[in-house]
């Protein structure tokens, strides 16, 4: 079946910092790859998608590249902001297994100190 | 864009009673809704997807007649909870897309809070 991996939480940054947020994913057909972040008492944002292998989504300063080689899809960001603290989801869908359903990562909670 | 709009936000209720979520689509049509249940510090665990004009499809392990799933429009699924208790306290959200996006629901709801006391 589907499955995806993101490396444990939580990370702690110092404003300014790179920040690399590790993700992983087993799947059966050809999905498509998406990070969402959750920031406090909210539902879930989409911050960038990729749908094809070496495909890079990019949103807001972060970017993740689609690696079929590796099958991973780390989301990266150059100088993270206090503002970017919050919950991010790494997940994927594969239509012709599973439809329009997502699947998700653990989740990595990420808080920048000022 | 597209924006999917959940209600309530949050409920406090007595054991034993139910209550509603709703989740409405606001500028598209939603032929097919997710309901997602989120333990605290934890991953979306998906419950049901829901298809417009027909019975749910739950995921194993979710008790069809505990959390009722009602897609009676394009715009709007229910979640109800029946006879919550407190071990159904939770996060719930909701997730749509429409039949013109060839790609994974993008919308989801803003979530609601539920605590069963």
């Amino acid at each position: 079946g589907n499955s995806v991996t993101q490396m444990e939480g939580p990370v702690t940054l110092s404003e300014e910092a790179f920040l690399t947020i590790n993700c992983t994913y087993t799947a059966t057909g050809y999905p498509s790859l998406f990070w969402y972040v959750q920031y406090p008492g909210e539902g879930l944002q989409l911050l960038l998608k990729a749908t094809k292998a070496d495909d890079k989504g990019s949103n807001k300063g972060f970017e993740a590249t689609y690696r079929k080689e590796t099958t991973s899809f780390h989301l990266e960001k150059g100088s993270v902001q206090v503002s970017d603290s919050a919950v991010y989801f790494c997940a994927l869908s594969d239509r012709e297994t599973s439809g329009s359903r997502l699947t998700f990562g653990e989740g990595t909670q990420l808080t920048v100190n000022p | 864009g597209a924006v999917v709009s959940q209600h309530p936000s949050w409920v406090i209720c007595k054991s034993g009673t139910s209550v509603k979520i709703e989740c409405r689509s606001l500028d598209f049509q939603a032929t097919t809704m997710f309901w997602y249940r989120q333990f605290p510090k934890q991953s979306l665990m998906l419950m049901a997807t829901s298809n417009e004009g027909s019975k749910a499809t739950y995921e194993q392990g979710v008790e069809k007649d505990k959390f009722l799933i009602n897609h009676a429009s394009l715009t709007l699924s229910t979640l109800t909870v029946t006879s919550a208790h407190p071990e159904d306290s939770s996060f719930y959200i909701c997730s749509a897309t429409g039949s013109t996006e060839g790609d994974s629901p993008l919308h989801f709801g803003n979530g609601t809070r539920l605590t069963v006391t």
